[in-house]
């Protein structure tokens, strides 16, 4: 079965850069969402898109910026990096009925050296 | 405001033992409930998830939990514990009744080890 597909899977960016990093949802789920995990932390929501409107958001630094696009695929904007914004970024995706039980990415790992 | 405490950040068991990890809540609406597990450099992956009916929840690798509204929990359990169970065991909660995509609020993980 399709999964949630992200890209790049390995990033390396050096201060004050910009990323982007991309996320394509299980075919016909409408809604994604954004977990930004640091180093032995837990995941921590950052942004969530349903329909291509931002539907909530969480602890995500005004440096950063989402969109979901017309194919349903998001990108999360990352500018001025800094070393503590280095982590596993999951994408997750889901559908109207599945009652939030959604399917994440294998993430993107990003360092910022 | 919602939040997920998980006791223990390390818990060992012996194989063929019982696996019990814990999880409490506190919601101020009906929530909707989930375990995740994670192996190394691999994203989460959903074990069972509670969201109305039957408290007690069965979930894939032989896992169950069962919701306690009295006492805010939602303990994950596993009657005999296999090598391979070893990975870091996330609780998560959501806004049950709530509309839209709102996100979850995981807790800080179990990092589970099975000795043999």
């Amino acid at each position: 079965a399709a999964g949630v597909i992200q890209s790049p899977r390995h990033l390396i960016k050096e201060k004050r850069e910009t990323a982007t990093l991309k996320c394509y949802p299980i075919p016909r789920h409408d809604t994604v969402y954004w977990y930004q995990q640091g180093p032995g932390q837990d995941p921590q929501f950052l942004i969530s898109f349903y329909e291509k409107m931002q539907s909530d958001k969480g602890s995500i630094p005004d440096r950063f910026s989402a969109q979901q696009f017309s194919d349903y695929h998001s990108e999360l904007n990352m500018s001025s990096l800094e070393l503590g914004d280095s982590a596993l970024y999951f994408c997750a995706s889901s559908s109207p009925g599945q009652g939030k039980g959604y399917t994440f990415g294998s993430g993107t790992r990003l360092t910022v050296v | 405001a919602q939040s997920v405490t998980q006791l223990g950040s390390h818990v060992s068991v012996s194989e063929g033992a019982l696996v019990l990890l814990r999880c409490n809540y506190s919601s101020s609406v009906p929530p909707y409930l989930f375990w995740y597990v994670q192996y190394p450099n691999q994203g989460l992956q959903l074990l069972l998830k509670y969201t109305t009916g039957a408290t007690l929840v069965k979930g894939i690798n032989g896992f169950e939990a069962e919701f306690k509204k009295s006492e805010t929990s939602f303990h994950l359990t596993k009657p005999s514990a296999h090598m391979s169970d070893a990975a870091e065991y996330f609780c998560a909660v959501s806004e049950g009744s709530g509309g839209g995509a709102d996100g979850l609020t995981f807790g800080k993980g179990t990092h589970l080890i099975i000795q043999p």
